[in-house]
Order: structure tokens, then sequence, then C-alpha cells
């Protein structure tokens, strides 16, 4: 089984400028999150898809969203990029089952924003 | 709001010894999760802990969870080199079938001969 693909890999992008990442999650997993990882600020949540629904949304700025398909594959946006957006970002999916989550998140292995 | 702390932040150790990672968390939780981050790679799911006295065990890793005293651990047993990775443990503080995890600052482990 395939396992969450990200892509692209690595990205350089200019102060201002807006990006957009992509996810696609295992097959059969419908939640897909997103989170950032920085070596101040460690792993922090961005938010959380079901169903082309956002469920939960971390403390991040107006300038990060996103966004689900009918496919479960998701997407992220950073408009008006700063310095500070540099990071890994983490895509993650999961099995949900009946009214638990007993499953852990998959995670694929990111996109490295730089923003210079 | 959900803190996890984790500790130690660093711990090296050397081969054939056994260690402890502890985990605390903030707020009332019963869902824990503990991954693993090889240097330039993604995070490996280690352990699911979902209730109070959880205990799961894979190889030289043992988890285990109290919820009353909000804290797990990651008890390594024999290390061996192939162990040096930096764990996590995160903390899901969603309901129902909703995910948000707060992760711990991590430690980083490294194992010498």
């Amino acid at each position: 089984k395939a396992g969450v693909t990200q892509t692209p890999r690595y990205l350089i992008k200019t102060r201002g400028q807006q990006v957009t990442l992509s996810c696609s999650p295992i097959s059969g997993h419908r939640s897909v999150s997103w989170y950032q990882q920085t070596p101040g600020q460690g792993l922090q949540f961005l938010f959380e898809y079901f169903s082309e629904t956002q469920r939960n949304k971390g403390n991040f700025p107006g300038r990060f969203s996103g966004r689900q398909f009918s496919n479960s594959r998701s997407e992220m946006n950073v408009s008006t990029l700063e310095l500070g957006d540099s990071a890994l970002y983490l895509c993650a999916s999961s099995l949900v089952s009946g009214t638990g989550r007993y499953s852990p998140l998959h995670f694929g292995n990111g996109t490295r924003l730089t923003v210079t | 709001e959900l803190k996890v702390e984790q500790n130690p932040l660093f711990l090296s150790m050397q081969e054939g010894k056994n260690y402890t990672i502890y985990c605390n968390y903030s707020t009332t939780s019963d869902r824990l999760y503990w991954y693993r981050q090889d240097p330039g790679k993604s995070l490996e799911s280690l352990f699911v802990l979902l209730s109070n006295g959880a205990v799961k065990q894979e190889g030289r890793l043992m988890a285990s969870l109290d919820t009353k005293a909000r804290l797990s651990t990651l008890h390594i047993t024999a290390a061996v080199h192939d162990l040096s990775a930096t764990y996590f443990c995160a903390v899901d503080s969603a309901s129902g079938t909703a995910s948000k995890l707060t992760f711990g600052t991590g430690t980083r482990l490294q194992v010498t001969l």
C-alpha cells in the first residue's frame, strides 16, 4: 500500500509570494492533517480535514489555509510568505472508524519550504 | 491550552543500557501516541495508547499510559545503536473521530557503542 505522498519535496520562495503544497493520503484514509515543523517551535498543528470539511484549526494566521477534495487529497496554501514560514510541512492521514479514532496518523515525507 | 512536556530533551546512552523517556501533559486525554523521527526523515508511528494503564511493547521499546497522572513513559531496554533517533510523544485533544495532536519537544536519543 502506498504511503502518504507529498509534493513537491522542496520549495524555495521569496517573501510576499504564495505557495501551494499537495498531499495524497493513504488509500481509504479520509482524514488529512497538516503540521509545521521548525527547530524553534517544534511540531505544530495547522488543520485537519475530513470529508472535505475542516474540523480543527491550529493557532496560525489566516495566511495559512487548506482544503480537501472529494478523493481525500488535500492542499495547503500559504499566502504572503514571511521568512518565519520556512519549515518542514508534514501531511498525515488517518483511518477513522466508528465513533472513535483508534489508528495513528501516518505522516508523509514532508515539503521543505525555504522563504528567502 | 494543552501543554506536553518531554524529558529529557537529549539522551546519550551506551549500548546495552536501559532508560526511560517521560511525557507529561496538562489536560485530560485518553489518546496518546509515540513517534520516531530519523534525521531528515518523516515521523514513524511507534505506539498508540488509548486507555489508562495501557502498555504496548515492540522489541526493545515499551510504552505505558497513566491518564490519572497525565504521564506516559517510553522505556528502552538494552539499547542498540539502531534506536538512535528523536522520539516524540503526542497527545490528541480533539473529541470523537477528529484529531488535533500536540507534540512534545522531542527527545533526541544517541546510543553509543
